[in-house]
């Protein structure tokens, strides 16, 4: 397996455009969560999945993000309009089903997002 | 919810020599909790973890403790090696299912030097 697929790898934008991130998790895996990792907040959790509905997004800072898993191999993050202090590296990562799978979440490359 | 403390924040040691990252939790129902280490500008790797019914694991030169009653856990690194350093993150959970979101900590960053 190829693991945790996320693109882009690196994201400029300007302030107010629309930013979509995109993640395909390890097949087989029904499990998906979205991370924010940033200096100042370390390792965040924004949003996940299972079974390709949302059970927690009590970490979605506000109006601006929304997340979809239209299907059990993809799953996007889209802020609009994005702001500066979006600027972060999000991680999409995936995790095997219940019970009896590891409980190891595996984690995307990640896609640096900077909003000029 | 759950909340996890880290300490240090940074740790530099000589190669060779032992390093020890700690963790603190809130939550008494947590039952899981995975060590990762993140190298620069890459992604976050699990290197070990321990569930509540164990209180201590061993891999190589990592080592986990779980104190269950203090709520603390601990990572220990034996014979530090230049590639062991990265930042290093605990975590813990309670759940499965709906309930299986990690809760991290604020990360250690580790140097080791030579």
């Amino acid at each position: 397996d190829a693991g945790v697929i996320q693109s882009p790898r690196h994201e400029v934008t300007e302030m107010g455009q629309e930013v979509t991130l995109r993640c395909k998790p390890i097949s087989g895996h029904d499990y998906l969560f979205w991370y924010r990792q940033t200096m100042m907040r370390g390792l965040e959790l924004l949003i996940y999945f299972n079974n390709n509905v949302p059970i927690d997004d009590s970490g979605m800072p506000e109006d601006r993000f929304s997340a979809k898993m239209p299907n059990a191999s993809f799953s996007t993050l889209k802020i609009q309009p994005s702001e500066p202090r979006d600027s972060a590296v999000y991680f999409c990562a995936s995790r095997g089903p219940d019970p009896g799978a590891p409980r190891e979440q595996f984690f995307g490359p990640g896609t640096r997002l900077t909003v000029l | 919810g759950e909340n996890v403390e880290q300490h240090p924040s940074t740790l530099s040691v000589q190669e060779g020599d032992s390093a020890v990252i700690k963790c603190t939790y809130s939550d008494s129902a947590s039952n899981y909790f995975p060590w990762y280490k993140q190298e620069l500008g890459k992604r976050p790797q699990l290197i070990i973890d321990i569930r509540s019914n164990v209180g201590e694991k061993k891999d190589q030169r990592i080592a986990v403790t779980l104190n269950k009653t203090a709520k603390h856990f601990s990572l220990h690194i034996t014979e530090t090696q230049p590639e062991d350093s990265a930042v290093y993150f605990c975590a813990a959970t309670w759940g499965t299912g709906t309930a299986s979101k990690l809760t991290f900590g604020t990360g250690t960053r580790l140097q080791v030097t030579l």
